[in-house]
């Protein structure tokens, strides 16, 4: 009945790997959202989605590319992981123009 | 783009009142929240201000001036279970992307 479901909670792995993240929401928001916790725990957005389309793209190396294959989906897709990428990833969603969001549990990755 | 200032941490007694202060600067304004984020966990919302005034909610309550760049969240009867990291974001023009403060970590007493 998770509202906001994101997959692996952690994710261990070597530098250079690539990995993905999925998030799935069920509460019939429009817009989802990736965001990176970084250990000084500052929240920023990386990516945001509107009915599957690329609304927000923050300068975020192009190894991070998102995929939203429907509303109520967006993964995150990470190539050639580096040191520097270990952080929370928290997937979140809202209706686009108003209301809170609802974010997922996390992903914790840390990258060896 | 978007300057949010709050106070890095905060302490308080359990039963008491705490203000936590969140000032910002933004070149659009589409509302001002408040979410709670217990060590480990994800952030929830707790409040949303986007009118001038108070907004209340149980032990909690936001207030808002957007003419000072300004809001407060009021938590009264501090429980223990209060401690937690308290983020202010702010949503601008752009299609319901907000942008977070750094947080204020508060830690209830005894």
């Amino acid at each position: 009945d998770t509202a906001v479901s994101q997959t692996p909670k952690y994710l261990v792995t070597q530098m250079g790997n690539d990995k993905s993240i999925k998030c799935e929401q069920n509460l019939g928001h429009d817009t989802m959202y990736w965001y990176k916790q970084d250990s000084k725990k500052f929240l920023k957005i990386m990516f945001s989605y509107n009915n599957k389309e690329l609304i927000i793209n923050e300068t975020v190396p192009n190894r991070f590319s998102p995929k939203s294959p429907d509303k109520a989906h967006l993964n995150l897709h990470i190539n050639s992981l580096e040191l520097g990428d270990s952080a929370v990833y928290f997937c979140a969603s809202s209706q686009a123009d108003r209301g809170g969001y609802t974010f997922g549990s996390g992903t914790r990755l840390t990258v060896v | 783009g978007q300057n949010i200032d709050q106070p890095t941490e905060m302490t308080a007694t359990e039963g008491a009142i705490v203000q936590i202060n969140c000032t910002y600067q933004t070149s659009g304004f589409n509302g001002l929240f408040w979410y709670q984020q217990h060590a480990g966990e994800a952030p929830t919302f707790l409040s949303y201000n986007v009118l001038d005034g108070l907004e209340e909610k149980g032990r909690f309550s936001s207030f808002l001036s957007r003419s000072k760049g300004y809001s407060y969240l009021l938590l009264k009867e501090l429980q223990m279970k209060d401690s937690a990291s308290y983020l202010c974001a702010v949503r601008g023009p752009n299609a319901g992307k907000s942008t977070f403060g750094d947080g204020t970590t508060l830690t209830v007493k005894p």
